[in-house]
């Protein structure tokens, strides 16, 4: 059973768009919500992450918009580049030991 | 600072055998977990380990089994492979502050 839902599997945005990934939690305990992001080749690196006391948090291009009583939260990407090109992957945590990882989304922005 | 280290990279085995995969952590860090990515799947935690004791177990068979070392590294062992157990095999490692820091990953293929 997949404890996080991720969507959509794939995404193109032409360059300069808003690329936006979504995601989805059933479990109220997860009070900890990464955004991960993995290039061909590489292991995942933490991009952003949230927790549920607040609805948004920001960080350069990077925003993640939470909100609680859906029980969803999505990244969004201003302005996206080329060099964002890469699979995503959203998570949630209630220990902070034993992640649960979303299918992943694979960017393609297009110069 | 060194990153997370695993070996091999790349491995191919054939069904029945066993095999064993090694992850150094980032120095000074206690805490490493084992995820198994493979497409569609995302990654999917097998378990934890924290000064050599496992914290966390994800929902995998007994096959997958693990250890930790009083230097923190940590090795996993699949035992009677099945062609399904073909994946990326990622480590991490953390200071206990929620983020995780992932190794590149041993790919196992099963033949």
């Amino acid at each position: 059973q997949q404890q996080v839902k991720q969507s959509p599997q794939s995404l193109i945005v032409q360059k300069g768009g808003i690329s936006i990934i979504n995601c989805a939690y059933e479990n109220t305990a997860f009070d900890y919500f990464p955004w991960y992001q993995q290039f061909p080749g590489k292991g995942p690196a933490l991009l952003i992450a949230i927790r549920p006391d607040v609805s948004e948090k920001k960080e350069g291009r990077f925003t993640i918009s939470f909100n609680k009583s859906a029980k969803q939260f999505s990244l969004h990407i201003m302005d996206s580049q080329p060099g964002d090109s890469a699979t995503y992957f959203c998570a949630a945590s209630h220990t902070g030991n034993q992640f649960y990882f979303g299918t992943g989304t694979s960017l393609t922005v297009i110069p | 600072k060194a990153g997370v280290t695993q070996t091999p990279r790349y491995l191919i085995k054939t069904r029945g055998q066993q095999v064993t995969l090694s992850c150094s952590p980032i120095s000074g860090h206690r805490s490493v977990s084992w995820y198994q990515q493979t497409p569609g799947q995302g990654l999917q935690f097998l378990f934890e380990y924290f000064s050599e004791t496992q914290r966390n177990k994800g929902n995998f068979p007994g096959r997958f089994s693990g250890r930790q070392f009083s230097n923190s590294r940590s090795e996993m062992n699949v035992s009677t492979l099945e062609l399904g157990d073909s994946a990326l095999y990622l480590c991490a490692s953390s200071l206990g502050a929620l983020e995780l820091f992932f190794g590149e990953g041993s790919r196992l293929t099963v033949l």
